[in-house]
Parts: C-alpha cells; sequence; structure tokens
C-alpha cells in the first residue's frame, strides 16, 4: 500500500517554464489537496477536490492549475513559472467524513530561477 | 480571512525540559488537527479534537482544545531528541470542511 505518491522529488524551472507536479493515491480517497510550505509560512492550500470532476480554490491558488479526472490522481500544473512559487509542494488526501486526517505525500521540492 | 496563529516559530530546549506550542483563532473551529513534520520529511498526523475542552493524552504529549474552541496547545514533557521536528495545528472552520487551514507550526530542537 503506497499511499499518496508525489512525482519528481526534486524540480528546477527557469521562470516561464510549465510543468506538472503529479500526486497519486491508491487509498480511495474522494478528497484530495495541494498545500505549498515556505520558511516561516507553514502549509498554504492552493487547490482541493472533492471528488472526480469537482474542484475548487484554496487559499493561494493564483499561478496554479489542477483537473480531476480520476479518483486516484490529482496533478498540479503550473502554466508559467515564477521565482516565487520555489517552494515545497505536499499533496494530501482525506478519507471519508471532513473528520479524516490528511495523510500527505513526501513532497515536491521546486527551485525557479 | 480565515488564520490559525501558532507560536512560538522556534523554541530550543534541553533534553528532559518540557515543551508547549499554542494556537489561536479568531473564529470558533470545529475541530483541531496536530502534524508533526520530521526534519526533511512530510507532516504526520498525530492528534484530533472535536469536543469543547477536550483534553488528549499520548504518552509524554498532552493536546487541549479550549471551552470556546478558539485555541489549542500541545504540551510535551520530558522532551527527547525524538521529538525533534516541526509541530503543526490545523484547524477546520464551519462551513469551510473542505479547508484545514494549518498555523505556521513551532519548530522543536532538542539538545542532549
Amino acid at each position: 500500500n503506497a499511499g499518496v505518491t508525489q512525482t519528481p522529488k526534486f524540480q528546477v524551472l527557469k521562470t516561464g517554464q510549465s510543468m506538472t507536479l503529479q500526486c497519486a493515491q491508491d487509498m480511495n480517497h474522494e478528497y484530495m489537496s495541494w498545500y505549498r510550505q515556505d520558511p516561516g509560512m507553514g502549509l498554504r492550500l492552493i487547490h482541493y477536490s472533492v471528488g472526480a470532476g469537482i474542484t475548487d480554490q484554496g487559499e493561494v491558488p493564483n499561478g496554479y492549475n489542477v483537473s480531476r479526472s480520476t479518483t486516484e490522481d490529482f496533478p498540479l500544473r503550473l502554466l508559467s513559472a515564477a521565482p516565487s512559487q520555489t517552494s515545497v509542494y505536499f499533496c494530501a488526501s482525506r478519507g471519508p467524513g471532513h473528520n479524516s486526517p490528511l495523510h500527505f505525500g513526501n513532497g515536491t521540492r521546486l527551485t525557479v530561477t | 480571512g480565515q488564520q490559525v496563529m501558532q507560536i512560538p516559530q522556534y523554541q530550543h530546549v534541553q533534553e528532559g525540559e518540557d515543551f508547549t506550542t499554542y494556537c489561536n483563532s479568531s473564529t470558533t473551529l470545529s475541530n483541531i488537527q496536530w502534524y508533526k513534520q520530521r526534519p526533511g520529511g512530510h507532516p504526520v498526523f498525530l492528534i484530533q479534537l472535536v469536543k469543547s475542552g477536550e483534553v488528549k493524552k499520548q504518552k509524554r504529549l498532552t493536546f487541549q482544545f479550549g471551552e470556546a474552541k478558539k485555541n489549542s496547545s500541545l504540551h510535551i514533557t520530558a522532551t527527547q531528541t525524538t521529538d525533534v521536528g516541526t509541530y503543526f495545528c490545523a484547524g477546520l472552520f464551519s462551513g469551510g470542511y473542505n479547508k484545514l487551514i494549518f498555523g505556521a507550526g513551532t519548530r522543536l530542537a532538542v539538545h542532549p
């Protein structure tokens, strides 16, 4: 049982480049989310999804797109990377009910130069 | 907007000393969760508090939820080097059950 799997682990982009961070979970969780972690700012919610075909914005959605075509996958797209998007990105999923805890992936460390 | 404030940002203790981190919200929380992140790792769920005034214990860790459900604390008794990491609180606000809002975290360093 792999849980939540994120790829890649590390990525370096140049300003203006695009890329997709991948996230997959094998726990049949309907809820999935993306957070970014920056020093002194904790984890900030970017986007989330409550099921296939349904996505919504979190606290800091600008510059990021998401889609949810399957229950298992929730990719995060950066269409035109900016240095301000240098961060560690975590994908997390949750079981049924809003009281269920989040299960995090191992993260993707992204640097935009 | 909905925010969860957490203090202190850093705490350095000698092994064996106690440690406490505090979280505060300006509005009532539906529940509060606590996570621990080891250096270089990902956040791992510790516990959830739901009821007003709730107190839960996990070995040397004691978690409290305030009577007004606006604040919470995590207390570690007699810290050990294995307690090193960043501790986050995260709150769910009524009507925002799909947005778990994290505090900034408290990074704990334990000196042997």
